[in-house]
């Protein structure tokens, strides 16, 4: 079955630190791979994508995300952790074989960023 | 910036009731994604359309049904509601798929009492 994971419920870092949040899959082929943020009682906001090429991608607010296509992850860093970066982050797949008309979402991860 | 827009944001209806969803895409966009998110828990897939076709179908209950219109609006339909299908649901446009991001639109909450 396909599925994306997100080890990490809950991630703890404090401003200015650098900020990891963890992302594998298993979906066969080489599938899209991107990362959203979702703020309280509003709708995903789209971060940055993997398509092909070079293996880091620089998204918005300063994120960037590594794929590593052995390990099959996808890892959502930044180099120094903002408070306002607080929010709840998905990492998401989508299969080519489905023309990436079919989206999975991991669970999510928590990131709160203390001052 | 245009985004997408959903009606009504929130919604309240008996069980066995019926609801329809509206999802306005932005502009020139011609796929439409439908999502339901329950209290603490990630987007659940339920289906897509391109240009106006179903292109994908993922955990849509049989009790539900969408479609997309000539001006790439979309509804989705749900009959027969139950307590569980109380929760956040998000429309989603893109420019064709093909890994294109998704603009998601602020959410219909549904309230099944």
């Amino acid at each position: 079955a396909q599925s994306v994971a997100q080890p990490e419920d809950q991630v703890n870092v404090a401003e200015g630190n650098p900020l990891t949040v963890k992302c594998t899959y298993s979906v066969s082929g080489n599938p899209y791979l991107f990362w959203y943020v979702q703020y309280p009682n509003r709708g995903l906001q789209f971060l940055l994508k993997y398509i092909t090429g070079d293996n880091l991608v620089k998204g918005s607010y300063g994120f960037e995300a590594e794929f590593n296509k052995s390990q099959t992850s996808f890892h959502l860093k930044k180099p120094s952790a903002l408070v306002s970066d607080s929010a709840l982050y998905f990492c998401a797949v989508s299969p080519r074989n489905t023309g990436g008309f079919k989206t999975i979402f991991g669970a999510g991860t928590r990131l709160f960023v203390k001052a | 910036a245009a985004g997408v827009i959903q009606s009504p944001r929130h919604l309240i209806k008996e069980k066995r009731e019926t609801a329809t969803l509206k999802c306005y895409p932005i502009p020139r966009h011609d796929t439409v994604y439908w999502y339901q998110q329950g209290p603490g828990q990630d987007p659940q897939f339920l289906i897509s359309f391109y240009e106006k076709m179903q292109s994908d179908k993922g955990s849509i209950p049989d009790r539900f049904s969408a479609q997309q219109f000539s001006d790439y609006h979309s509804e989705l339909n749900m009959s027969s509601l139950e307590l569980g299908d109380s929760a956040l649901y998000f429309c989603a446009s893109s420019w064709t798929s093909g890994g294109d991001e998704q603009f998601f639109g602020p959410g219909t909450r549904l309230t099944v009492l």
